[in-house]
């Protein structure tokens, strides 16, 4: 089975640089991904590492570490519409479903 | 435009009443998934189907059914077997790449 450990709550204010860790368990995976949900909506894929190291979107960056079952999403530049919830996923290579962490909540302060 | 949509948006239900959730895609994935999303938690998955005619139990699937009788729709019944119904649905599909997954607006089931 799969399971996906994050920081439930993380603050920080507009312009700052924060970091959403999430450790997992796995018994094989494609890559680890990242969504963001703001309240009541759908989900929206951000990013996905299907290798080791830094991926790079805008001021979104995502990094894994397979050999510490390790990865996080690095928001830059905060801005209000940032806060969200955010998850990290991975893929099953067995049953090719999405298992999900329980979410990190992200609020931004002026 | 190709999405998903998933109807209603809102749903009532009387205890002891089945339901069933309503997933279209117009964007040819073959998979689909359901997910349930209860207050300040993650998705967890109920069931998911890979191709038309097929499909497999998630980690939550006592209480509900699904079908795939056509590739671009997938609905979810809830069960009265389901003790506890109310949360948000959402659906999802997913192309050939494993890399992004593509989720509907959800459905808020409420049990009254």
């Amino acid at each position: 089975g799969q399971s996906l450990e994050q920081p439930s709550e993380v603050t920080a204010v507009e312009g700052a640089i924060v970091q959403i860790n999430c450790t997992y368990q796995t018994s094989g995976f494609y890559g680890l991904s990242w969504y963001q949900q703001h309240d009541g909506g759908a989900p929206t894929f951000l990013s996905y590492n299907a290798l080791d190291g830094l991926e790079e979107t805008g001021r979104f960056s995502s990094f894994l570490s397979r050999s510490d079952s390790y990865g996080y999403l690095l928001l830059q530049e905060l801005q209000m519409k940032d806060s969200a919830s955010y998850f990290c996923a991975v893929m099953d290579t067995g049953r090719r479903a999405l298992t999900f962490g329980s979410g990190t909540r992200l609020q931004v302060q002026p | 435009d190709g999405g998903i949509t998933q109807s209603p948006k809102y749903l009532f239900r009387k205890e002891g009443q089945n339901v069933t959730l309503s997933c279209e895609q117009n964007l040819n994935h073959d998979a689909m998934y359901w997910y349930r999303q209860d207050p300040g938690q993650g998705l967890r998955l109920i069931y998911y189907s890979q191709i038309v005619n097929d499909f497999q139990k998630g980690d939550i699937a006592e209480g509900y059914s699904v079908s795939r009788e056509k590739k671009e729709s997938f609905p979810l019944t809830v069960t009265s077997a389901q003790k506890n119904p109310t949360a948000f649905y959402l659906c999802a599909s997913m192309g050939g790449k494993v890399t992004e997954a593509f989720f509907g607006q959800g459905t808020r089931l409420t049990v009254v």
